[in-house]
């Protein structure tokens, strides 16, 4: 199976600020990723698919990017919407598996 | 717009099957444009690809759980459904259904999720 690993686990960031969040795959999964957005008791929601590209309704602050087994996703001012937690999830390969998830809470 | 509901006991007792049915609602289960999946979620904990099946009828599961598990779907009733045997407290989470179009290949449709906690 294909290891995603998120880090940090947890980011403390203010309203305003730039944030990058990272995902290594153990392996090389192309351009196959995927970040989703976590609320407290709601389902995950798509943010971006294959790397770079924007799911439809979300807003431009947020961006990913990387190739291979680094990527990244940065929102780039943050907004009190944006307090939430972040997975991302390699699709190259079955299994698929997800990263453990960042949290990224108030400073 | 697709929309997706998951219903199913909320209690199954250790060493029963836990079934989950995701009825869709928007567009039909057999369209070449989705493939549907399941994904659960511990409480307090991160997410966990459970297994997806094709409309062709393709399936693909966790290798942790590829024992105990099958996804089907209901053509009839426009649903998909989730079996998980042997089910142990380790098994109580919130289950996810979930949608990927051909386009994104990610899930980009989720149902509101269903918390099943196993306890005799």
């Amino acid at each position: 199976d294909i290891q995603m690993t998120q880090s940090p686990s947890t980011l403390s960031a203010s309203v305003g600020d730039r944030v990058t969040i990272t995902c290594r795959a153990s392996q090389s999964i192309s351009s196959w990723l995927a970040w989703y957005q976590q609320k407290p008791g709601k389902a995950p929601n798509l943010l971006i698919f294959k790397t770079s590209n924007l799911e439809s309704g979300v807003p431009s602050r947020f961006s990913g990017s990387g190739s291979g087994t680094e990527f990244t996703l940065t929102i780039s001012s943050l907004q009190p919407d944006d307090f939430a937690t972040y997975y991302c999830q390699q699709y190259n390969d079955y299994p698929y598996t997800f990263g453990q998830g960042t949290k990224l809470q108030i400073k | 717009q697709l929309q997706l509901q998951e219903s199913g006991p909320g209690l199954v007792k250790p060493s029963e099957t836990l079934s989950l049915t995701c009825t869709v609602s928007g567009g039909s289960i057999t369209s070449s444009s989705y493939y549907w999946g399941w994904i659960r979620q511990p409480p307090g904990k991160g997410l966990e690809w459970i297994g997806t099946i094709y409309y062709s009828g393709s399936t693909y599961y966790s290798t942790s759980l590829k024992s105990r598990v099958a996804i089907s779907v209901d053509t009839s009733k426009n649903q998909f459904s989730l079996k998980l045997s042997s089910v142990t407290a380790a098994d109580t989470a919130v289950y996810y259904c979930a949608t990927a179009t051909v386009t994104s290949l990610a899930y980009d449709c989720w149902g509101q999720g269903t918390l099943v906690t196993v306890s005799s």
